[in-house]
């Protein structure tokens, strides 16, 4: 069955300080992947997603994504991190097929200290 | 604001009780999706309408049903609640059926707590 890990529950890090948070898949063919953050009381927010092409993807608010087939990975990175950033982090993955819908991670939840 | 809309925002109820949740998708999308979000069990997909018919069916109760509206809202109706039922509800909309027709728009959620 199609999964995502997110291995990191909770990271912290210092504002100005670079960020990489990590997903792994699980899926047998080329998948879509996607990040997305969630604030506080607030809904999802699509940051970057791959469907083909370059493996390295640039997304909203400073972050970018790199694909590795060969890991199986999509890791997030973002090279300083501001206050603002502290939130939850979903990776998620989708089929190439006739649905829509997303698999996601358990979320990654990030904070900031000043 | 992604232009999807939930509500109610907040609903308690208890335990064999019914409750239907509301989703207005974004202006031009025609499909929704609702998601389960829990402490546990984390994201999971329940269900996607596209234009009014069922599309794709996740880790979807049988006391759980749904439905798209020719006006293209959507309702979850979820009964006989039980309190492991208790979670946040998404709704989500896109234009097309498939991902690579457009990104999911995710609402603010309904969060249900049953007692």
């Amino acid at each position: 069955a199609q999964s995502v890990t997110q291995p990191d529950i909770h990271i912290t890090v210092s504002e100005g300080a670079s960020l990489e948070l990590r997903c792994n898949y699980s899926y047998g063919a080329t998948p879509y992947l996607f990040w997305y953050v969630q604030s506080p009381g607030q809904g999802l927010q699509l940051l970057l997603k791959y469907f083909s092409g370059d493996t390295l993807v640039q997304g909203i608010k400073g972050f970018e994504a790199e694909f590795k087939r060969s890991q199986s990975s999509f890791n997030l990175r973002k090279p300083s991190v501001h206050w603002s950033d502290a939130a939850e982090y979903f990776c998620a993955v989708g089929y190439g097929g006739s649905q829509g819908n997303l698999i996601f991670g358990k979320g990654t939840k990030l904070s900031v200290k000043p | 604001d992604s232009g999807v809309t939930q509500t109610p925002k907040h609903l308690i109820t208890a335990t064999g009780q019914r409750v239907t949740l509301r989703c207005s998708p974004r202006s031009g999308d025609l499909s929704v999706y609702w998601y389960q979000q829990s402490l546990d069990q984390g994201l999971q997909f329940l269900i996607q309408y596209y234009n009014g018919e069922e599309r794709a069916k996740g880790n979807i109760l049988e006391r759980f049903s749904a439905q798209q509206f020719p006006d293209l809202h959507s309702e979850l109706n979820l009964s006989s609640l039980e309190l492991g039922d208790s979670a946040l509800y998404f709704c989500a909309s896109s234009v097309g059926p498939q991902l690579n027709t457009g990104e999911l728009f995710f609402g603010e959620g309904s969060r249900l707590t049953v007692l």
